[in-house]
């Protein structure tokens, strides 16, 4: 049972394009939403998070809109670079059994054409 | 700090034959992870460790076992590799509490024929 949903499952844009990469969840239980890069042969790395009471949050180029009525977030990423190239996973996360439970989504594949 | 660190990073294994993962992280963090990353699918906990001397089952635990061997190191063992366990696996570790992101190793590449 997938609960968090992401899409694209792949995406290719330009230099300077604003690719967007969108998912959605059940849990309602889920605080806590973090956005993952990972680039090839590494493992991911936490790109930005944000908390269900904030509806946007930007950190330099990647912003994160959050809309908690229809449980979906997404991630927007201005003025793409080559060098973003990578898989983004958003993941959201709750206490489950005394412990802080991540679900990850699918991925997206993103490249970015010079 | 070297973070969190796995060896090793690539193993070819044939079906029945068994093998400890090994996963360190030197950032004092209670609470380590093991997943899986398979295509298309995500990565899925495998075990996990809140703190020293406690593990429990996450997603997909069948086929492994853990140790939770002291605060630094946490393994993940196959005791009879099988195909369908061929996947990359990932060490992460994180300090308690909510908002405290996951740091994770570089990976382990591994193949079961």
């Amino acid at each position: 049972q997938q609960q968090v949903k992401q899409s694209p499952q792949s995406l290719i844009v330009q230099k300077g394009g604003i690719p967007i990469i969108n998912c959605a969840y059940e849990n309602t239980a889920f605080d806590y939403f973090p956005w993952y890069q990972q680039f090839p042969g590494k493992g991911p790395a936490l790109l930005i998070a944000i908390r269900p009471d904030v509806s946007e949050k930007k950190e330099g180029r990647f912003t994160i809109s959050f809309n908690k009525s229809a449980k979906q977030f997404s991630l927007h990423i201005m003025d793409s670079q080559p060098g973003d190239s990578a898989t983004y996973f958003c993941a959201a996360s709750a206490v489950s059994g005394g412990y802080q439970k991540v679900t990850f989504g699918t991925g997206t594949k993103l490249q970015v054409i010079p | 700090n070297a973070g969190v660190t796995q060896t090793p990073k690539f193993q070819v294994l044939k079906t029945g034959q068994s093998m400890t993962l090994q996963c360190a992280q030197d950032m004092n963090h209670n609470s380590m992870y093991w997943y899986r990353q398979d295509p298309g699918m995500g990565l899925r906990l495998i075990y996990y460790s809140a703190s020293e001397g406690t593990t429990d089952k996450g997603e997909v635990p069948n086929g492994y076992n853990v140790s939770r061997l002291n605060k630094r190191e946490f393994s993940l063992r196959l005791e009879s590799a099988a195909p369908s366990q061929t996947s990359v696996y990932f060490c992460a570790s994180r300090l308690a509490g909510v908002w405290n992101e996951q740091f994770f190793g570089p990976g382990t590449r591994l193949t079961v024929l």
